[in-house]
């Protein structure tokens, strides 16, 4: 069975705390793995994207990195803001017909003030 | 990045009736889309992927018939929830993959949600 795990499932850290977020995931043959964040009530705001071919990717603040062959990956925020806390998803995309994600458990992060 | 518009984002009805979520992509051609339900503190389950001009693909447990999918354009893709019940509310998701590309290399974009409250 495809099963997507985050670790913590919540976090509180002081502002300016850089963090890794984890994402672990049961079957590696993975097409690529999407960070999300939602804010709550909201809808999912898309982070990064990595390819499988991929190792990393980055967007400002944002580090992402694939390890296919142990079945991980993590979200790296450095210097987090009060602005940082929300929910943050990690989803894998598989192949076959339908191509679909499946979505981790969530890492619920509060950046104190 | 492309943008999936969900109307309406909040809805309030009374049991037995139907709802109607619809999911737009505004600036792009999505082949197919998703619709994902969530509970309280809890993560995105799939419910069923929709293709353009064709029958839904439901995942198992989802009752087809209660969760009504048509994706009439390649724009467009509506969510029906027929004679809805309490147990019904939750938090609906939709999300498109644009078309073209390397199929399994494309990104996700997502709606802004609708929340269901059946009172």
């Amino acid at each position: 069975k495809q099963e997507v795990t985050q670790i913590p499932a919540a976090l509180s850290v002081p502002e300016g705390e850089n963090l890794v977020l984890n994402c672990s995931f049961t079957d590696s043959a993975i097409y690529n793995l999407q960070w999300f964040r939602q804010d709550p009530g909201k809808g999912l705001t898309s982070l990064l994207l990595i390819q499988s071919s991929q190792r990393e990717q980055t967007s400002g603040r944002l580090n992402a990195s694939l390890d296919k062959s142990s079945g991980r990956s993590t979200l790296y925020i450095a210097a987090s803001q009060p602005g940082d806390s929300a929910t943050y998803l990690c989803a894998v995309r598989y192949g076959g017909a339908t191509n679909k994600l499946i979505f981790g458990t969530g890492t619920l992060l509060a950046v104190q003030p | 990045g492309a943008v999936v518009s969900q109307h309406p984002s909040w809805v309030i009805c009374k049991s037995g009736t139907s709802v109607k979520i619809e999911c737009r992509s505004l600036d792009f051609q999505a082949t197919t889309m998703f619709w994902y339900r969530q509970f309280p503190k809890q993560s995105l389950m799939l419910m069923a992927t929709s293709n353009e001009g064709s029958k839904a693909t439901y995942e198992q447990g989802v009752e087809k018939d209660k969760f009504l999918i048509n994706h009439a354009s390649l724009t467009l893709s509506t969510l029906t929830v027929t004679s809805a019940h309490p147990e019904d509310s939750s938090f609906y998701i939709c999300s498109a993959r644009v078309r073209g590309g390397t199929k399994g290399n494309t990104e996700a974009f997502f709606g802004q949600g609708t929340r269901l409250t059946v009172v």
